[in-house]
């Protein structure tokens, strides 16, 4: 039992460049998400997902997209990287209140 | 504008001492709350939690307190252990809270031997 899972867990990128940040979980559960950490910051959710095939914005959803289509499989992208979003990229699925993260991607855009 | 305020950017205890974290929040939506804590380089892991129609909720070393008409939690170590040097975030979740959770920015604790 993995638990959360993410790939890669670092990343140098160009701005201009894309990328997808992959996060698996095996605990069957239907909640999954997406959070960004920047230094001096709280974790702020991206996208967040309710169930497979579902995706809704969070709260900076700007500049990333993300994709469900198995319900293990919680997939966010970057199209065309800025340095802004240089930051770590946790994932985390979540049984009644309690979320179970990811242990993060580190990513910086140059 | 913060719905989760922890104002204490860090706190240094010394072993075997009791450790106190603060956390405010400013939305009345919210009606459970959680204690994560996070080691450098590692995700957050899940501590402590409490519902709002509560007021204590005890774990081993670790008791969350709420106080709703204040808005405020807080979260006691005791005692202290050189283990539990880490950001310890508060997170708050409302109406079973399929959006996420509301997360203050953290307070590192550190102890000290």
């Amino acid at each position: 039992n993995a638990g959360v899972t993410q790939t890669p867990k670092f990343r140098v990128l160009k701005t201009g460049q894309s990328m997808t940040l992959l996060c698996a979980q095996d605990m069957n559960h239907e909640y999954m998400y997406w959070y960004r950490q920047d230094p001096g910051m709280g974790l702020r959710l991206i996208h967040y997902s309710v169930g497979e095939g579902t995706t809704a914005k969070g709260e900076v959803p700007d500049g990333y997209n993300v994709s469900r289509l198995k319900k293990q499989n919680f997939l966010l992208g970057l199209e065309s990287a800025a340095p802004s979003q240089t930051s770590v990229y946790f994932c985390a699925s979540r049984e009644f209140y309690e979320q179970y993260f990811g242990p993060g991607t580190r990513l910086t855009v140059t | 504008d913060q719905q989760v305020k922890q104002n204490s950017p860090s706190l240094s205890v010394q072993e075997g001492r009791i450790s106190i974290l603060n956390c405010d929040y400013t939305n009345s939506m919210f009606d459970y709350f959680l204690w994560y804590k996070k080691y450098p380089a590692e995700g957050p892991t899940f501590l402590i939690s409490i519902s709002s129609i509560k007021d204590k909720n005890e774990d081993g070393r670790f008791t969350v307190f709420l106080n709703k008409s204040a808005k405020h939690l807080s979260l006691h170590i005791v005692p202290s252990q050189p283990g539990d040097s880490a950001v310890y975030f508060c997170a708050a979740d409302s109406g079973g809270g399929a959006d996420g959770l509301t997360f203050g920015k953290g307070t590192h604790l550190i102890i000290q031997p």
